[in-house]
């Protein structure tokens, strides 16, 4: 039991280029979403989903996207990556109505 | 504005003591209050749940509380070990949210990294 993947662990990338941080589940959950953790700020929810085809923002969604074409995997795309993104992005999943998050174990981007 | 503070980034308790934890809440109305658990280089691992008319949960060594007067909850660990060093972190989600699953919007405070000391 896999629980919840993030892929790649490490990533640097130069202003302006694009990528997509993947993150798989196999619990079968219904609710997934994206966190970035930056010292002194805590976890900031980015974007969520609570079933395929349905997402929604969190608090600090611009600069990224996200689909949810199955309940597996959920996606996030920077489109256009900018120094301030520079993070550790922390996927997230957990049945719906359960209040447990279950965490992968982290991407962290830099930025250059 | 939404502000979740817990009380100090740092907190040395020697062995075998209780550690206590604090984290107090503005300008929330949560229906449910979460702590995790955050090694060095890893994610958060799930540790306890308490929802608004619950006073006290217990989990093994780990306690905590929850009082929505004080707007504040307090997490405890007994008999505490160095293996119990890590960051702590405590969560809420706002019952003002809709649709309301539980689990969307859930909001972290920055954690308090707690060191025992053999």
């Amino acid at each position: 039991n896999a629980g919840v993947t993030q892929t790649p662990k490490f990533q640097v990338l130069k202003t302006g280029q694009s990528m997509t941080l993947q993150c798989a589940q196999d619990m079968n959950h219904e609710y997934m979403s994206w966190y970035r953790q930056d010292p002194g700020m805590g976890l900031r929810l980015i974007h969520y989903s609570v079933g395929a085809g349905i997402t929604d923002q969190g608090e600090v969604p611009n600069g990224y996207n996200v689909s949810r074409s199955t309940t597996e995997d959920f996606p996030l795309r920077l489109l256009s990556a900018a120094p301030s993104q520079t993070s550790v992005y922390f996927c997230a999943s957990s049945q719906l109505r359960s209040g447990e998050l279950f965490f992968g174990e982290g991407s962290r981007l830099t930025v250059l | 504005s939404q502000k979740i503070e817990q009380n100090s980034e740092a907190l040395n308790i020697q062995e075998g003591k209780t550690a206590t934890l604090t984290c107090n809440y503005t300008n929330y109305s949560p229906a449910y209050l979460q702590w995790y658990r955050q090694d060095p280089g890893r994610g958060p691992v799930f540790l306890l749940l308490i929802r608004e008319n619950e006073k006290e949960k217990r989990k093994e060594r780990l306690k905590v509380t929850f009082d929505t007067t004080l707007k504040q909850s307090l997490f405890h660990i007994t008999a505490s070990q160095p293996a119990d060093s890590a960051t702590y972190l405590c969560a809420l989600s706002d019952d003002g949210v809709y649709p309301n699953f539980g689990n969307e919007k859930l909001t972290f405070g920055t954690g308090t990294r707690l060191t025992i000391i053999p």
